[in-house]
């Protein structure tokens, strides 16, 4: 059973760089057969897509998201990460990693990061 | 890219059929047989109920069925159970390669 975990601080300064990691256990993510998403929610809001990554580094971002995101991977660690950089309070959400881009079956528990000075 | 459209709520009584409207046009709905659909516990992770259009993941119950015409997706819950109610989110791939999801219906059990 495949399992994810974010982690990174749950409070964020204005114009900072919000960065979270996600450890994927009970499956390798360089298998070459899954993407890897990170998906947000606001409190009391919907869903949104921010991006996905495949094994070979190539990934693909959220139009209205794309100037400030970047995900990458760590094969060796079997983790990936996003960085969302010059944050506003807009961008307070619960984040989720996932496997799957279009078709998402595993996701993480979530994570709250908060927009703040 | 812009959020499907999805009606804000449904409700139905126990034993009931219900169905969820997603739409969205020839770049994304239209455009690919690539549709899912979540449900969403208050506080939970979303779960995937239905994948490319109208495919049950192992686990999930066939009272849950999905299809597509044109540019809208819906999702039919049968035999309507307290279970069930929850946020369902459609979701569907985009031009470009991105994906994009709906604004997410509550469903109410009566």
């Amino acid at each position: 059973q495949v399992q994810l975990q974010e982690s990174g601080p749950g409070l964020v300064k204005p114009s900072q760089t919000l960065s979270l990691t996600c450890t994927v256990s009970g499956g390798s993510i360089s298998s070459g057969r899954y993407y890897w998403s990170w998906i947000r929610q606001p409190a009391g809001k919907g869903l949104e897509w921010i991006g996905r990554i495949y094994t070979s580094g190539s990934a693909n971002y959220n139009p209205s998201l794309e100037s400030r995101v970047t995900i990458s991977l760590d094969t060796s660690k079997n983790q990936f990460s996003l960085k969302l950089s010059s944050v506003t309070a807009a961008d307070t959400a619960v984040y989720y990693c996932a496997r799957g881009s279009y078709r998402v079956d595993f996701w993480g528990q979530g994570t709250l990061v908060t927009v703040s000075s | 890219q812009s959020a499907l459209t999805q009606p804000a709520s449904v409700s139905g009584s126990p034993g009931q059929s219900i169905t969820i409207s997603c739409t969205g046009t020839s770049s994304d709905v239209g455009g690919y047989d690539s549709v899912s659909w979540y449900q969403q516990h208050p506080g939970k992770a979303p779960k995937l109920m239905i994948c490319d259009v109208s495919n049950r993941p192992s686990g999930v119950s066939n009272r849950f069925s999905g299809s597509k015409s044109a540019n809208t997706a819906s999702l039919t819950i049968s035999g309507l159970q307290a279970e069930d109610e929850a946020e369902y989110y459609c979701s569907s791939k985009s031009s470009s390669n991105t994906a994009v999801f709906g604004g997410g219906t509550k469903v109410t059990v009566l």
